[in-house]
């Protein structure tokens, strides 16, 4: 638990407003997620990095921008672009030892638009 | 890409009981399969996993079976307790890439334990 961490908890959005998510961590590890949480859903893959200044379209890229230009951070941007960008995000590094990858997750961000 | 299906969506139980959540995967070449829990309000955490290598692993109440030629593996809780409520995701470990992997998340199951 700790040593990855989200802000805000809690953000609201106007309409046709960009916004952006932090997530930061201080595991020392190389790929880090971001992952889009709606009920019914489960977890689906936003975009990810496996190292600094590289990064992967996942499943749901579409209106969402991120950076890598640091180890210990990887911040979303949710576009105007987005169109039901409410949601509640997690962000999420990992560290991969004999095959084995492991996440850790942050405390997530519940965005609302209004 | 990998695809990751689970079962069921929503699970209720009787304290006491067993609890078993089924998934399935489509990548052959994934070889790690972790089982993570989400209580209310909170971050997913991990409880269990097992590798290819494997087909069973046991940690106290919990389990976890693998089927490779099926493509298929579970997660047993036995002597449920409503602590154990929570919403529970698989993953598969997708194809490595230069010594890293990503997840892959099946759709969550929510087991609601009933005193």
């Amino acid at each position: 638990d700790g040593g990855i961490t989200q802000s805000p908890k809690y953000l609201f959005r106007k309409e046709g407003q960009n916004v952006t998510l932090s997530c930061e961590q201080n595991l020392n590890h190389d790929a880090m997620y971001w992952y889009r949480q709606d009920p019914g859903q489960g977890l689906r893959l936003i975009y990810y990095s496996q190292i600094v200044n590289d990064f992967q379209k996942g499943d749901i890229a579409e209106g969402y921008s991120v950076s890598r230009e640091k180890k210990e951070s990887f911040p979303l941007t949710v576009t105007s672009a987005q169109k039901n960008p409410t949601a509640f995000y997690l962000c999420a590094s990992s560290v991969t030892r004999q095959g084995n990858t492991e996440a850790f997750f942050g405390q997530g961000t519940r965005l609302t638009v209004v | 890409g990998e695809n990751v299906e689970q079962h069921p969506s929503t699970l209720s139980v009787q304290e006491g009981d067993s609890a078993v959540i089924k998934c399935t995967y489509s990548d052959s070449a994934s070889n790690y399969f972790p089982w993570y829990k989400q209580e209310l309000g909170k971050r997913p955490q991990l409880i269990i996993d097992i590798r290819s290598n494997v087909g069973e692993k046991k940690d106290q109440r919990i389990a976890v079976t693998l089927n490779k030629t099926a493509k298929h593996f579970s997660l047993h809780i036995t002597e449920t307790q409503p602590e154990d409520s929570a919403v529970y995701f698989c993953a598969a470990s997708g194809t490595p890439f230069a010594g890293y992997s990503t997840l892959t998340f099946g759709k969550g199951t929510m087991l609601l334990v009933s005193p």
